[in-house]
This record gives structure tokens, sequence and C-alpha cells, in this order.
């Protein structure tokens, strides 16, 4: 399967316990999404890589969150110091440019479920 | 906060019966993007409408584009159960990489 993958599917941590989930994208693709996504709400942008260089990060996002994704194939995004409102569907995808416009392959996400 | 609104937020609707969602956006766009969520699952991309296109057909799949009211629909003819699923529409604001979706329509297509 050539599809974006994400490891876990599931996790469940402990408030104030760290947590790096894992994504590969589909192996041409240079351009790589993360999303965060609560019940019932659209993803919500996290940040954006091109090739290993982050280009953007969400202002919502606080410093407790980081991502890398070291020789621009697979990424990580690590949670330090869970909390409650942590709790949410983490969704990966990857694309390539076409001109300016680009469509988003997603991945199955990870669940984070923080106690 | 989420630039793009859709409307409904759910719709309910009998197998063969065409589903009409809408989405309203903010600011100058590339492009506007619908996708589609099966309950839990990733975001699948259908249909992409450029900036300059007013109307585009995939299968069963129309989007229509108007940016002078910054405002996009997308029907869906002749439903089937399979359709069951949260539609959301996505922009990216012209000179940023990131991407906006809407709160999503959820439709429900009764057999």
């Amino acid at each position: 399967d050539t599809g974006v993958s994400q490891n876990p599917r599931h996790k469940i941590t402990k408030r104030g316990q760290n947590v790096t989930f894992r994504c590969d994208p589909i192996s041409e693709h240079n351009r790589l999404y993360w999303y965060r996504q609560t019940l019932g709400q659209g993803p919500e942008f996290l940040t954006y890589f091109q090739n290993e260089a982050q280009l953007e990060k969400s202002r919502l996002l606080s410093d407790r969150f980081s991502a890398e994704r070291p020789k621009g194939s697979f990424s990580t995004l690590e949670i330090q110091r869970t909390e409650q409102g942590d709790s949410a569907m983490y969704l990966c995808a990857s694309s390539f440019d076409r001109e300016g416009h680009e469509t988003q392959y997603f991945g199955p996400g990870t669940r984070l479920l923080v106690l | 906060s989420q630039q793009g609104e859709e409307d409904p937020q759910a719709l309910s609707i009998q197998e063969g019966e065409n589903a009409t969602m809408n989405c309203s956006y903010k600011t100058s766009i590339n492009n506007l993007q619908w996708y589609r969520q099966n309950s839990g699952r990733g975001l699948v991309h259908l249909i992409l409408i450029r900036s300059n296109e007013r109307e585009k057909h995939s299968g069963r799949l129309r989007v229509t584009l108007d940016t002078s009211k910054k405002s996009s629909s997308l029907l869906i003819t002749a439903s089937r159960a399979a359709d069951t699923a949260s539609y959301f529409c996505a922009t990216i604001t012209s000179g940023t990489y990131k991407y906006i979706f809407g709160t999503g329509t959820r439709l429900k297509v009764l057999a």
C-alpha cells in the first residue's frame, strides 16, 4: 500500500506524559501537513513541511508541541507534558505541488486520549 | 478560528435524492477543495476547483464557486447510503501554506 500511514493508531496516556506520533507520507510527496481534529469539528492546521524545512506553524500551537521531518521523509509530532485538552485525532497529510494546486492525501490518524 | 463555514451542519435525505451543501470563506484563495470523512477515519479528497473556474463536475459531484460572494456549493446527485459521511471544504489563503477547513456538513443518506 502506498498511502499515508500513521502510527500508532491509538494512544492513551496520563496527563503530564510525553507522546510522539509518526507519519510516513507517500514517497514522492515533498509536502507534509499535521492537523488536529476534535469531535464535530474540521481539521485544524498545526504545521507544514516542504521537504525537511518547517515553513509554517500555527500560532495556536503551544511550545509543548514540536514536529520534525528529518531528511524530508517521515515526520514526527511530539507533545510534551500532555494535558487533557490535547485529546483529539491527529491527522497527517502529504501532497505534491502541481503549479500551485495540490491534493492532500490524509492518513488514518492517531487518536490521543489524555487521562 | 475556522475560515470555512459549511451549511447546513447536518442533512438527512432519502437514497436517490440530491444533497446540496454550502461553504463560505473569508479571504482571497487560489483554489477551494472538498473532502469527505467517514466516521472516525481520515479525509478523502473529492474535488478541487480553481479560483478562475466557476463550475466543475466529477461523476455525481458538481461544485460551483462564486469568488465575488466567497462561497462554494457541493451537489451530490442520486445519493447512495455509502455517501453518508461528513463533508468539509478547505481553502488556503494566497501567500500561505495554511489550509483552513470548515466545520463540516454531516450527511446521512437513508436507504
